[in-house]
C-alpha cells in the first residue's frame, strides 16, 4: 500500500529564516505530487504541483519555491519566511494516470512564523 | 475558472441521525470530477467519497452517499447514522478532466460538522 509522509510536523520559524518542509511518497512510483497551503478556518490553497523529477509547476506566486530532487520526494522552502507563510501545509500524491485520480493527503506540516 | 461554494459553516447532528451537507460549484466544463474529503482534528485530509460527472449514478460509500444534480451544479453529501467519528471538517472540491490543468483541485471553505448524544 502507499504512504506518504511529512516532515516536520510542527515547525516554529523566525520571520527572515529559511525553511524547508519534507514530503516522501513509499509504494508507488512516478507519482504526480502537490503542495497546498491551509490558512486558519479556510480551504486548502494550491501552491506548486510536479509531474516528474525537476518538473515543477508553481499556482501562486509568493515567497515559496519547491524542488522534486528524486521521483518520491518532494520539498517546499523558502529563503526568508513572512509572517504571512504562517499555516497548516499538505502534501497530496496521485498516480497521474489520468486527471480523474484521486489526491491522497498526508499528515501534514503546522507552520508558525513568529 | 471554478469555483465550490459550501454555505453551511456548521452543522449539527445527533448520534444515529442523518445530516446533509451541501455543496455548489461554478464550471463551464462538462467533464469534471467532485470529491468529498474529511478533515478530523488532527487535520490529515481524509477522502470520503468522489463522484465523476459524467455517471449519473450518486455515488455511495457504506454510511456515505452524494446527491449529484448536474444541471444544477449542486453535489451534496449525506450521511447516514451519524457517528461521534463524523465530526470533523468537511470539505467539497472540484477537478477538471481536461488534462492542460494538470490535476489542480478546487476547495470549498468548508463545513464543520458536530455529532452530538
Amino acid at each position: 500500500s502507499q504512504t506518504i509522509h511529512q516532515w516536520p510536523a510542527t515547525l516554529v520559524q523566525p520571520v527572515g529564516s529559511p525553511l524547508s518542509l519534507e514530503c516522501t511518497v513509499e509504494g508507488t512510483s512516478n507519482p504526480n505530487l502537490y503542495w497546498y497551503r491551509q490558512a486558519a478556518g479556510r480551504g486548502l490553497q494550491l501552491l506548486f504541483y510536479s509531474v516528474g523529477i525537476g518538473q515543477i509547476s508553481s499556482e501562486v506566486p509568493q515567497n515559496l519555491s519547491a524542488s522534486r530532487p528524486q521521483d518520491r520526494q518532494f520539498i517546499l522552502s523558502s529563503k526568508k519566511l513572512l509572517l504571512s507563510d504562517s499555516g497548516f501545509y499538505l502534501c497530496a500524491w496521485s498516480r497521474g494516470l489520468y486527471q480523474g485520480e484521486t489526491q491522497y493527503f498526508g499528515p501534514g506540516t503546522r507552520l508558525l512564523v513568529l | 475558472a471554478q469555483t465550490v461554494t459550501q454555505s453551511q459553516p456548521e452543522m449539527s447532528v445527533q448520534e444515529a441521525e442523518t445530516v446533509t451537507l451541501s455543496c455548489t460549484y461554478d464550471t463551464s466544463e462538462s467533464d469534471y470530477y467532485l470529491f468529498w474529503y474529511k478533515q478530523p482534528p488532527s487535520r490529515q485530509m481524509i477522502l470520503v467519497i468522489r463522484q465523476e460527472a459524467y455517471k449519473q449514478q450518486n455515488a455511495t460509500e457504506n454510511r456515505f452517499s452524494v446527491n449529484f444534480q448536474k444541471a444544477a451544479k449542486s453535489f451534496s453529501l449525506k450521511i447516514s447514522d451519524s457517528q461521534l467519528g463524523d465530526a470533523a471538517m468537511y470539505f467539497c472540491a472540484y477537478r477538471s478532466a481536461d488534462t492542460g490543468t494538470a490535476s489542480k483541485l478546487t476547495f470549498g471553505t468548508g463545513t464543520r460538522l458536530q455529532v452530538t448524544l
